[in-house]
């Protein structure tokens, strides 16, 4: 399954709302669909798995939604830690894939 | 607190094999699911794949024909070959733990490890 992850990057101001796209080539089963933020130099961070059940310990700023093919990463108001790079991921039909990333960076 | 820790050389020369242990400590190898993960300098993710304390594994198809896992409870590590490697098997090798399935999120992580391929 091949994950399309929109913008490749998004600017973005503390402060504002961030949105992040993750789109399917076909139906991920059972809405196994993973997000992670991983910033420099370390390993990515999961946040959110069954597209929208949160990890331990992220902030409930960050939301998670969607189904099928067409998921959906919030931010409802970007804090200066969240600049990071986002990775969606399927675990529904292995092999398992990523999405190429969305850098957020600030404007 | 789970702890994962990758070792093995950073430098490998092309078309040898690329050897990677990944030390567990803060939990029990057996009863989960442990996966290898890469990133080439600048790029996205890749699925590597997986072993169970079964023995049981899956590869991703684009790798399968030059990768092998392996573990070792009574030291609780698994291990990584990658065969015949080129510049394009550069990158940062990590080791996770799955969360439940065989195919999951992968919900703990090593620091990971650079590897260069360059003779």
């Amino acid at each position: 399954i091949v994950l399309t992850q929109s913008p490749g990057t998004l600017s973005s101001s503390p402060g504002e709302r961030a949105t992040l796209s993750c789109r399917a080539s076909q139906n991920i089963n059972h809405n196994h669909l993973a997000w992670y933020q991983q910033k420099p130099g370390q390993a990515p961070r999961p946040l959110f798995y069954g597209a929208s059940i949160r990890a331990t310990g992220v902030p409930d700023r960050f939301s998670g939604s969607g189904s099928g093919t067409d998921f959906t990463l919030t931010i409802s108001r970007l804090e200066p830690e969240d600049f990071a790079v986002y990775y969606c991921q399927q675990y529904g039909t292995s092999p398992v894939t990523f999405g190429q990333g969305t850098r957020l960076e600030i404007k | 607190q789970v702890q994962l820790q990758e070792s093995g050389p950073g430098v490998v020369k092309p078309s040898e094999t690329l050897s990677l242990t990944c030390t567990v400590s803060g939990a029990s190898i057996s009863g989960y699911y442990w996966s290898w993960i890469r990133q080439p300098p600048g790029k996205g993710l890749e699925w590597i794949g997986y072993i169970h304390y079964s023995g049981s594994t899956d590869y991703n198809p684009s790798l399968k024909s030059r990768v092998t896992m392996s573990l070792d409870t009574s030291e609780n590590q698994f291990s990584l070959k990658l065969t015949s490697v080129t510049a394009a098997d550069t990158a940062v090798y990590y080791c996770a733990r799955n969360q439940y399935l065989p195919h999951d999120v992968f919900n703990f992580w090593g620091h990971g490890t650079a590897v260069t391929v360059s003779s």
